[in-house]
């Protein structure tokens, strides 16, 4: 059971480039989300999906795209990546978005810098 | 507009003696609280978590005390170990399921605990 995983683990691009962060849990979740986390701002909310095939933006959703075609995998892609970008991302995953009931399980991040 | 606030960035304290660390938020519709650790290089891992109908909840050596009139949440560790040293982040959640925030979390922007031997 390897939990939520992420990769790449570091990753540079340069301005316009696009790159897709993978993020796979083995967990049977239905509920995985995207957050940022960027210095004094914490981690805030890019996409997130309640199963297979539903997504949904979050808090910061300009400038990535989500899909869920399957339970176990929720990529986030950057289509034209801009310096503003540059952050450490975090891929989660529970059972369900009732977190009052499910602990919600962090993969280990992908720093992500743009040039 | 920061809901969710840790207006301390960072706190440093004594092995054995208790940290407190502070959070507080604007949005009346969270009533689902959440502490999360990260250490560097890892993802956050969950801690403890409060619902808004109790003041309080323990587990062994955290606590977390909920205040709904003044909008303000602390966790307590005692006694405090330098195996405690990391980032501390407080996270709220409106808890109805179906609604369009169903899931969603607002962090704050996190807290250095620093514990000396």
């Amino acid at each position: 059971n390897a939990g939520v995983t992420q990769t790449p683990k570091f990753q540079v691009l340069k301005t316009g480039q696009s790159m897709t962060l993978q993020c796979a849990q083995d967990m049977n979740h239905e509920y995985m989300s995207w957050y940022r986390q960027d210095p004094g701002m914490g981690l805030r909310l890019i996409h997130y999906s309640v199963g297979a095939g539903i997504t949904d933006q979050g808090e910061v959703p300009n400038g990535y795209n989500v899909s869920r075609s399957t339970t176990e995998d929720f990529p986030l892609r950057l289509l034209s990546a801009a310096p503003s970008q540059t952050s450490v991302y975090f891929c989660a995953s529970s059972l369900t978005g009732d977190l009052s009931y499910n602990e919600q399980f962090f993969g280990p991040g992908t720093r992500l810098t743009v040039l | 507009d920061q809901q969710v606030k840790q207006n301390s960035p960072s706190l440093s304290v004594q092995e054995g003696r208790i940290s407190i660390l502070n959070c507080d938020y604007t949005n009346s519709m969270f009533d689902y609280f959440l502490w999360y650790k990260k250490y560097p290089a890892e993802g956050p891992t969950f801690l403890i978590s409060i619902s808004s109908i109790k003041d309080k909840n323990e587990d062994g050596r955290f606590t977390v005390f909920l205040n709904k009139s003044a909008k303000h949440l602390s966790l307590h560790i005692v006694p405090s170990q330098p195996g405690d040293s990391a980032v501390y982040f407080c996270a709220a959640s409106p808890q109805k399921a179906g609604g369009t925030s169903y899931g969603k979390l607002t962090f704050g922007q996190g807290t250095i605990l620093t514990v000396h031997p």
